[in-house]
């Protein structure tokens, strides 16, 4: 199978524009969950997305939304950038079998940098 | 408060020991996992190992082991036999609740950088 994707790898963006990150999970995978990860804050949970319903949600501000489609891809957006949104975005897909419960598979990441 | 402490910014150890890393966490939740990914320089989680709370046996994966103590609320992640691609960052994280509960939300610590020297 092929692993986690996600698109772009690395994006450059302006103070104040918005971007849209990409996420495609593994094959039959249909939990997307969507984690920022910066030197200062480290590994924080954004939001996780089961058949195309928002399941669970971090504390992040309205500025970030995400969705699912019917294909389990996801996408996360981020409105009027600021510049301590410059971090690894990393998306994980899980399904609700397996030996390990819930284990989430990550992809390698979009590195935002936002000037 | 935190809920998975890593006390080891940074770690060193020679090419073909063993190295412990360790973890602490908090929880009231009688159910839930323990995990250990290891992040390279690419960025890329790689998932180690697993234990569930109710598991009997400390968790085995190759070179890897985890030491699970949850009485002290640890799960300790033991590396054998150290090569040079184990340098990376490990991070220890945590997941509360079973099927019913937050599956898709991982805590994460703040990962320890080893250092493999050869």
């Amino acid at each position: 199978k092929a692993g986690v994707t996600q698109t772009p790898r690395y994006l450059i963006k302006t103070r104040g524009q918005q971007v849209t990150l990409s996420c495609s999970p593994i094959s039959g995978h249909r939990s997307v969950s969507w984690y920022q990860q910066t030197p200062g804050q480290g590994l924080q949970f954004l939001f996780e997305y089961f058949s195309e319903t928002q399941r669970n949600k971090g504390n992040f501000p309205g500025r970030f939304s995400g969705r699912q489609f019917s294909n389990s891809r996801s996408e996360m957006n981020v409105s009027t950038l600021e510049l301590g949104d410059s971090a690894l975005y990393l998306c994980a897909s899980s399904e609700v079998t397996g030996k390990v419960p819930y284990e989430q598979y990550f992809g390698p990441g979009t590195r935002l940098t936002v000037t | 408060a935190q809920k998975i402490t890593q006390t080891q910014p940074g770690m060193f150890v020679q090419e073909k020991e063993a190295v412990t890393l360790d973890c602490t966490y908090d929880t009231s939740d009688p159910s839930y996992g323990l995990f250990w990914y290891k992040q390279p320089s690419s960025g890329e989680m790689i998932f180690l190992i697993y234990q569930g709370s109710y598991d009997q046996q400390n968790a085995t994966e190759g070179r890897y082991s985890l030491n699970f103590q949850k009485a002290r609320k640890s799960a300790n992640l033991v590396i054998s036999a150290s090569q040079l691609g184990d340098s990376a960052m490990y991070f220890c994280a945590m997941r509360e609740g079973n099927y019913g509960g937050s599956q898709g939300n991982l805590i994460f610590g703040k990962g320890t950088k080893l250092s493999v020297k050869p």
